[in-house]
């Protein structure tokens, strides 16, 4: 059974950097069958895909946040990690972290639990 | 960007009834349509793929249809559990995707 957990600071100051990490167990980064993602969802509302990353490195941004965001990726770990810059109170959300099927087809199949983010001073 | 419109906002219904709900995308997404349920406090989870395809372990009483840029997720007799959030997503220009803005089904 594949599980995904995020870990990353709860509070994060205007202006500074988020950064986040997914660490994912009983399945392999490097399997070549997924896409792994970030997608967040402010408090009671949507949800917004951030961005993807395949294990050799290959990444895919939201384009209205692609100038923000760096997804990367440490196989060696198996994890995946997001930075998201310059945050603002409008990006305080739940920041997921997830395994898509990497097709038109398919879904996405595994999700983190979660975890809340908050910018403020 | 494809712009997914979900139909009610809100659906009130008694557990038993049928609920019948919709996804309406901007350009047609032909059947790279996934759905999703979320509960209160937890992740979302896939519950539909390629518009009509029951994901591991879902009920039979959920079921997809639609392609182009009508869609529709039914529920054939509500159970207490299926109270929540459900969102759409078009992946038709994956990687790049996009979801719903989701509706609330919500016990009558």
């Amino acid at each position: 059974q594949v599980q995904l957990q995020e870990s990353g600071p709860g509070l994060v100051k205007p202006s500074q950097t988020l950064s986040l990490t997914c660490t994912v167990s009983g399945g392999s980064i490097s399997s070549g069958d997924y896409y792994w993602s970030w997608i967040r969802q402010p408090p009671g509302k949507g949800l917004e895909w951030i961005g993807y990353i395949y294990y050799s490195g290959s990444t895919y941004y939201n384009p209205s946040l692609k100038s923000r965001v760096t997804i990367s990726v440490d196989t060696s770990k198996n994890q995946f990690s997001l930075k998201l810059s310059s945050v603002t109170a409008a990006d305080t959300a739940v920041y997921y972290c997830a395994r898509d099927q990497s097709s038109l087809e398919g879904g996405i199949d595994y999700w983190g639990q979660g975890t809340l983010v908050t910018v403020s001073s | 960007e494809i712009v997914l419109t979900q139909s009610p906002a809100t659906l009130s219904l008694s557990p038993g009834e049928r609920a019948t709900l919709s996804c309406r995308a901007s350009q047609s997404v032909s059947s790279y349509l996934a759905w999703y349920q979320q509960k209160p406090g937890q992740a979302p989870r896939l519950l539909i793929y390629d518009a009509s395809n029951r994901a591991t372990g879902i009920p039979a009483r959920f079921s997809g249809s639609g392609s182009g840029t009508d869609f529709t997720l039914t529920i054939s007799s509500l159970e207490p559990e299926d109270f929540a959030v459900y969102y759409c997503q078009q992946r038709s220009n994956w990687p790049g995707v996009t979801f719903g803005q989701g509706t609330r089904l919500e016990i009558k």
